[in-house]
């Protein structure tokens, strides 16, 4: 059963620091893993996507990474900014599956 | 560009009583899957359909139905709600075929059961 892990739970980092989130998942066997930014109380709003066969995808300030046979991904927010505050999660799509399996997210507070 | 549309945004419902939410995909998407995600958890998978026909099911509650109609928007039906059914209930959408596709959600429904 697939299981995805983020850490750290919670994160505050002062305006202009680079900072990395973590995701970990336990089933390498993954078609491809979608990063997702979700303000208190809203919806999810999509950052980045990447396949299995990719290793990293940029929009921005945002990198992603992925390291399949390792089970992880990593998601790299450059220069952060208030605005950046909000909880991300990761999710996986398993191979043979079309659902995403969500992970327990990290809890974002960038202070000015 | 035309987003996943839920209805209603809110609802309050008394236990015991039923629910209907909706979910209107991104035109062409072909696959709808609803999420339920709990005061400060993450989003749990409920089920899924493929051209009006279901295609993964994950915890749902058997007082739960759902369907896929004709024009793809698809319902939550709930029913004999309980406190523990209060949550953020999310509908995404994808169109199955185009290599590597993402989940695109709606801003949810929030569901209290008072």
């Amino acid at each position: 059963k697939q299981e995805v892990t983020q850490i750290p739970a919670a994160l505050s980092v002062p305006e202009g620091e680079n900072l990395v989130l973590n995701c970990s998942f336990t089933d390498s066997a993954i078609y491809n893993l979608q990063w997702f930014r979700q303000d208190p109380g809203k919806g999810l709003t999509s950052l980045l996507l990447i396949q299995s066969s990719q290793r990293e995808q940029t929009s921005g300030r945002l990198n992603a990474s992925l390291d399949k046979s390792s089970g992880r991904s990593t998601l790299y927010i450059a220069a952060s900014q208030p605005g950046d505050s909000a909880t991300y999660l990761c999710a996986v799509r398993a191979e043979g599956t079309y659902k995403y399996i969500f992970g327990t997210g990290t809890r974002l507070k960038v202070l000015a | 560009a035309a987003g996943v549309i839920q209805s209603p945004r809110h609802l309050i419902k008394e236990k015991r009583e039923t629910a209907t939410l909706k979910c209107y995909p991104i035109p062409r998407h072909d696959t709808v899957y609803w999420y339920q995600q709990g005061p400060g958890q993450d989003p749990q998978f409920l089920i899924s359909f493929y051209e009006k026909m279901q295609s993964d099911k994950g915890s749902i509650p058997d007082r739960f139905s759902a369907q896929q109609f004709s024009d793809y928007h698809s319902e939550l039906n709930m029913s004999s709600l309980e406190l523990g059914d209060s949550a953020l209930y999310f509908c995404a959408s994808t169109q199955l075929g185009t290599e590597g596709y993402g989940y695109t959600f709606g801003s949810g429904t929030r569901l209290t059961v008072v």
